[in-house]
């Protein structure tokens, strides 16, 4: 139930975009998105749910495809200061895995000025 | 507002020993969700409290346990502790929605157990 994350890494110059992928293969009812930097928690930047809500940062947009399972997280502009690992949780529909997320195994973002 | 706060924040323990992880809540927080990170497996759920009641538990041996007081503070405990057990283990505090947590969950900075 682990969601699938791609890319695994990406390297990015100080103004570029960027988007992180996550897809499942159960029908979902959230996604989640946070970002950790080395050393740190991870930290929410945004949430999707089923039926198009979603709330997060201002400079941090994401789409969410039900019918595929899948969310997209989108990057634009890069700072410096977006370097980390993304990590999507989400929770699966119809499950008994309420109140819980799964994580993927997260995407290492690297800007470089 | 006060964040969450796991305690200690490094431990080093023995093979065979058991250990107690400490969290607490954001105030208000009624759910402590606890996950373990390895670089490997990334972010993996072990169970989730809202309570004092364990709605939710991931796929791990019964070596782990936990359990959540009445003021929301949770613990969790690995007992006969294996060299795979070394981790970052991290706790979550929500309101309680779970996927529905609007804010999302806040982390704590984790406690990193080494078992040698």
């Amino acid at each position: 139930q682990q969601p699938v994350q791609s890319p695994q890494a990406v390297i990015l110059r100080e103004g570029e975009d960027a988007v992180i992928n996550c897809s499942s293969s159960k029908a979902l009812y959230s996604v989640h998105w946070y970002r950790q930097k080395h050393g740190e928690a991870p930290v929410f930047l945004m949430i999707l749910l089923k039926g198009g809500e979603q709330k997060g940062h201002e400079k941090i947009s994401a789409s969410f495809n039900e019918k595929k399972q899948q969310s997209s997280l989108y990057l634009t502009a890069s700072q410096l200061s977006y370097s980390g690992t993304y990590f999507c949780g989400t929770e699966i529909s119809g499950s008994n895995s309420g109140y819980a997320l799964n994580f993927g195994k997260g995407t290492s973002l690297l800007v470089t000025p | 507002k006060a964040g969450v706060t796991q305690t200690p924040r490094y431990l080093i323990k023995t093979r065979g020993q058991q250990v107690t992880l400490s969290c607490s809540p954001i105030s208000g927080h009624r759910s402590v969700s606890w996950y373990q990170q390895t670089p490997g497996q990334g972010l993996q759920f072990l169970f989730e409290y809202f309570s004092e009641t364990q709605r939710n538990k991931g796929n791990f041996p019964g070596r782990f346990s936990g359990r959540q007081f009445s003021n929301s503070r949770s613990e969790m405990n690995v007992s006969t502790l294996e060299l795979g057990d070394s981790a970052l283990y991290l706790c979550a505090s929500g309101i309680g929605l779970g996927g529905y947590e609007l804010s999302g969950y806040t982390f704590g900075s984790g406690t990193r157990l080494t078992v040698v």
